[in-house]
């Protein structure tokens, strides 16, 4: 079956990393995604990652993909109090499966 | 260029009640996905429309359904709404059914009372 598992919330100070885990179930997965909301909003794709890749970097942002143990990681380099957001990682198969979504806070 | 537009942004309607949400998928994308994400949760998939024909459906009953129109286009109905049916209702486009280049739209927020 499948499952998106994340941890629920998330507090680092301005300038510091932010490192946001999922684990996910489906082994079949193409691809994983990280889409971030803001209040009031829809999702905004942050970046995505192929199920056959390790890791990929895209300006702050850096995903983890440890497939042994169907564990994703999003990486926030330099953290502004402008990403704080609700985080969420999906997986695909045949059809987008969410986590419950990590609230992230950014102290100043 | 404008992305994918949902109509309306908020409802109220009664227990019982019917309710039609629409989506206008962004220009070029011919699939549309709908969503509903009730307060705190992730978006869970309620079905996807492609050509016309609802190709994929998530676990929701029967009360739940929809249409693609030929400009791509799509409605979501609910029948004999449910308090429990409260949450933003979400849709996503895609240029075919392909797995990834989902743009969402911002989502109808409806409250059942």
């Amino acid at each position: 079956g499948e499952d998106v598992e994340q941890s629920l919330f998330l507090s680092v100070r301005e300038g510091d990393s932010s490192v946001i885990n999922c684990t996910y179930t489906d082994s079949s997965s193409t691809y994983l995604y990280w889409y971030k909301q803001e209040p009031g909003a829809g999702l905004q794709l942050l970046t995505y990652i192929f199920s056959n890749m390790d890791m990929k970097q895209d300006q702050r942002l850096t995903v983890l993909l440890n497939k042994k143990d169907k564990h994703l990681s999003l990486r926030i380099a330099d953290t502004q109090t402008g990403d704080s957001a609700i985080y969420f990682c999906a997986e695909y198969g045949n059809k987008l499966v969410f986590g419950a979504g990590t609230i992230l806070r950014v102290k100043s | 260029d404008a992305g994918v537009t949902q109509s309306p942004t908020h409802l109220i309607k009664t227990r019982g009640q019917q309710v039609t949400l629409r989506c206008s998928p962004k220009s070029g994308h011919d699939t549309v996905s709908w969503y509903q994400q009730a307060l705190g949760q992730g978006p869970q998939f309620i079905f996807q429309y492609y050509e016309e024909e609802e190709r994929q459906r998530g676990n929701f009953p029967d009360r739940f359904s929809g249409h693609q129109f030929p400009n791509y286009s799509s409605e979501l109905n609910v029948n004999a709404l449910l308090l429990g049916d409260s949450a933003l209702y979400l849709c996503a486009s895609s240029p075919g059914q392909q797995d990834y280049g989902y743009t969402f739209g911002s989502g109808t927020r409806l409250t059942v009372v």
